[in-house]
């Protein structure tokens, strides 16, 4: 059973496009991320939500919009797609236990490529 | 600006050897994570360490946790080509409101 789900896995398309990753966890964590994983390999946040509500909100270009239907499903949709968009984008989840962080589960990347 | 500094950025040595990694900060941390990312996947968690001082062992990977939360250490022996990947150590400032990430470690494992 995979934990966090991402699809697509791999995602190219033409400059000005828009589209959409999906991200579902069954693990019942409360809160679920996008992450942002360049070329060098480092890991940047995007956005979080807690339970459908957002939480964390990165200076990210607002052609990026992510939408959460319930708290196990968290979707990012990009509008007029750049090449500088070109990355891997993981979603990940985490349940806080008391008042300590314990860290994410990742999905497995979407590496989008815009060309 | 809250920073994680990861070193080595790169290691390359034979199966066998024993090697440490760090990441280090100005910054307290209420827990700190170890990740391990293999290519075309996501970072998966190996360990979360809470408290200062802490020693947690997994086979033969040992992470430490500096007494004062603000740096860690990731001791392995005997390492083998399976440790090849990229090691990443990620600390909670408060709760989960702010996770810093370290830029990484990319471990090579000569057979």
């Amino acid at each position: 059973d995979t934990a966090v789900s991402q699809t697509p896995k791999y995602l190219v398309t033409q400059m000005g496009n828009d589209k959409s990753i999906k991200c579902e966890q069954n693990l019942g964590h409360d809160t679920m991320y996008w992450y942002k994983q360049d070329s060098k390999k480092f890991l940047k946040i995007m956005f979080s939500y807690n339970n459908k509500e957002l939480i964390i909100n990165e200076t990210v270009p607002n052609r990026f919009s992510p939408k959460s239907p319930d708290k196990a499903h968290l979707n990012l949709h990009i509008n007029s797609l750049e090449l500088g968009d070109s990355a891997v984008y993981f979603c990940a989840s985490s349940q806080v236990v008391g008042t300590r962080f314990y860290g994410y589960t990742f999905g497995s990347g979407t590496r989008l490529t815009v060309v | 600006t809250q920073l994680l500094e990861q070193s080595p950025q790169f290691l390359s040595i034979q199966e066998g050897e024993n090697l440490t990694v760090y990441c280090n900060s100005s910054s307290v941390f209420s827990s700190l994570q170890w990740y391990r990312q293999e290519p075309g996947e996501g970072p998966v968690l190996l360990v979360t360490v809470v408290t200062g001082g802490e020693v947690k062992k997994l086979k033969r990977l040992t992470f430490q946790f500096g007494d004062a939360r603000k740096d860690s250490s990731l001791h392995i022996t005997a390492a083998q080509p399976g440790d090849t990947g990229l090691y990443l150590c990620a600390g909670a400032v408060n709760r989960d409101d702010k996770i810093i990430f370290g830029k990484g470690t990319r471990l090579h494992i000569l057979p």
